[in-house]
């Protein structure tokens, strides 16, 4: 059972370069979440999604887009990478909302 | 957004001691769950409360969702060196719209000495 599964562990981008943070659940989880977590500090979220075809803006969402078009993939979109984006992301899904969430791994990214 | 205020920041400690945090916030919250975190991995779930005043225990770990709904303490009994993390408090609420969403304390650093 894989869980939250997201690619890739790591990366390097220059400033102004896209990438897309892959996630995905085998779960068949409705709920999932995308949060960055800076040192020294809690998680924050970017977006989240309640089910296929819906996303919507978490408490820093600037500079980042997603899309949900099936139940097991929740992508995050870095259009223009800035410095201020440097930071670990997280992946996560729930089954019912409330409670406890499942997290990936994480996507250490760097933007030099 | 809500804050989350969780003490103490980081800890060190003798193994066999007893750890206590706690967190804290300005916020009524339905549910609050603790998260431990070990180096490069993502958060794993170790209690959830959903009831205030519930006390909830899982092996050597006890936690309790206050009366208030604003806070919540942690404590592990008899620490062993793999009891080592990042512990996260998160309180969670109702946004609408079938939603409910997590907000996390900044984490207590737990260091055991053998």
């Amino acid at each position: 059972n894989a869980g939250v599964t997201q690619t890739p562990k790591f990366r390097i981008l220059k400033i102004g370069q896209s990438m897309t943070l892959q996630c995905t659940q085998d779960m068949n989880h409705n709920y999932m979440y995308w949060y960055r977590q800076d040192p020294g500090m809690g998680l924050k979220l970017i977006y989240y999604s309640v089910g296929a075809g819906i996303t919507d803006k978490g408490e820093v969402p600037n500079g980042y887009n997603v899309s949900r078009s099936t139940t097991e993939d929740f992508p995050l979109r870095l259009e223009l990478a800035a410095p201020s984006q440097t930071s670990v992301y997280f992946c996560a899904s729930s089954s019912r909302g409330q409670g406890g969430y499942t997290f990936g791994s994480g996507t250490r990214l760097t933007v030099v | 957004g809500q804050q989350l205020n969780q003490s103490p920041q980081s800890m060190f400690i003798q193994e066999g001691e007893d750890v206590s945090m706690n967190c804290t916030s300005s916020s009524i919250f339905n549910t609050w769950l603790w998260y431990k975190q070990d180096p490069g991995e993502g958060p794993v779930l170790l209690i959830a409360l959903y009831k205030a005043g519930e006390l909830t225990s899982n092996g050597r770990l006890t936690a309790q969702f206050g009366i208030t709904r604003k806070d919540s303490f942690l404590n592990i009994s008899a620490s062993i060196p793999s009891d080592v993390g990042i512990y996260f408090c998160a309180g969670q609420g109702y946004s609408g719209a079938g939603s409910y969403q997590l907000t996390f304390g900044k984490g207590t650093k737990l260091s055991v000495i053998p």
